[in-house]
């Protein structure tokens, strides 16, 4: 069974803090995504990494993945209590659509 | 609007039911997926649907029976759930293959509870 472990699983920070949120897996992806969640609402995509040691920034936010496509971590700068929500990482063997995903984390940004 | 939605949002039911989940894109996808979240634990993928076909059933109890009428619509049809049921069911649409596969387009979920 393919897993990805994401870390932390909570985590409540105040504004202006940064932080990262880790995804780790032994096996390898042919790319990895990383989706943000709001209460009542479906995941959202964020971004798509595909190549070893690929860094992709959006705006606050900065996606690494891993050289050997097995980790990604996720660093946000000075965070917004807009960036409360569930963060997923989900993996990609092929092209498929057939996703594993991690068990996420619960990012709660405090003003 | 993420594209896709999903009727009803929320849902309550007993044991004995018999109720049906909806799904709608009008993305031009042609593949569509069947996912549930349960609390602490990772998103589960249950049925595949690319082209109309259903391509991946990972183990889903028969309780759970799904329908793909078209490559727009998606049903997941519910009869004698147990409470552990009770999740987040979640459906998303894609490209049926190429890198655009992996790109899901997730609708809000139905919120089901079973009494």
């Amino acid at each position: 069974t393919q897993l990805l472990e994401q870390s932390p699983q909570f985590l409540s920070i105040q504004e202006g803090e940064n932080l990262t949120v880790y995804c780790n897996s032994s096996s390898v992806f042919s790319s990895l995504q990383w989706y943000r969640q709001e209460p009542g609402e479906g995941p959202v995509l964020l971004v798509t990494v595909v190549t070893g040691g690929e860094v992709k920034k959006l705006k606050r936010l900065t996606f690494q993945f891993g050289d050997a496509r097995k980790d990604s971590s996720l660093h946000i700068t000075a965070a917004q209590p807009g960036d409360t929500g569930l963060y997923l990482c989900a993996g990609a063997r092929s092209n498929t659509g057939k996703l594993i995903f991690g068990q996420g984390t619960t990012l709660q940004v405090k003003p | 609007e993420t594209g896709v939605t999903q009727t009803p949002r929320h849902l309550v039911m007993g044991m004995t039911n018999k109720k049906s989940l909806k799904c709608e894109q009008h993305l031009g996808h042609n593949a569509m997926y069947w996912y549930k979240q349960s609390a602490k634990k990772p998103l589960e993928l249950m049925f595949v649907y690319s082209l109309e076909e259903r391509v991946e059933n990972n183990s889903v109890p028969s309780r759970f029976s799904p329908e793909c009428p078209n490559s727009s619509h998606l049903f997941l049809h519910l009869h004698t759930l147990q409470p552990e049921d009770s999740a987040l069911y979640l459906c998303a649409s894609s490209q049926p293959t190429g890198p655009g596969a992996n790109v899901l387009t997730f609708g809000a979920g139905s919120r089901l509870t079973v009494l």
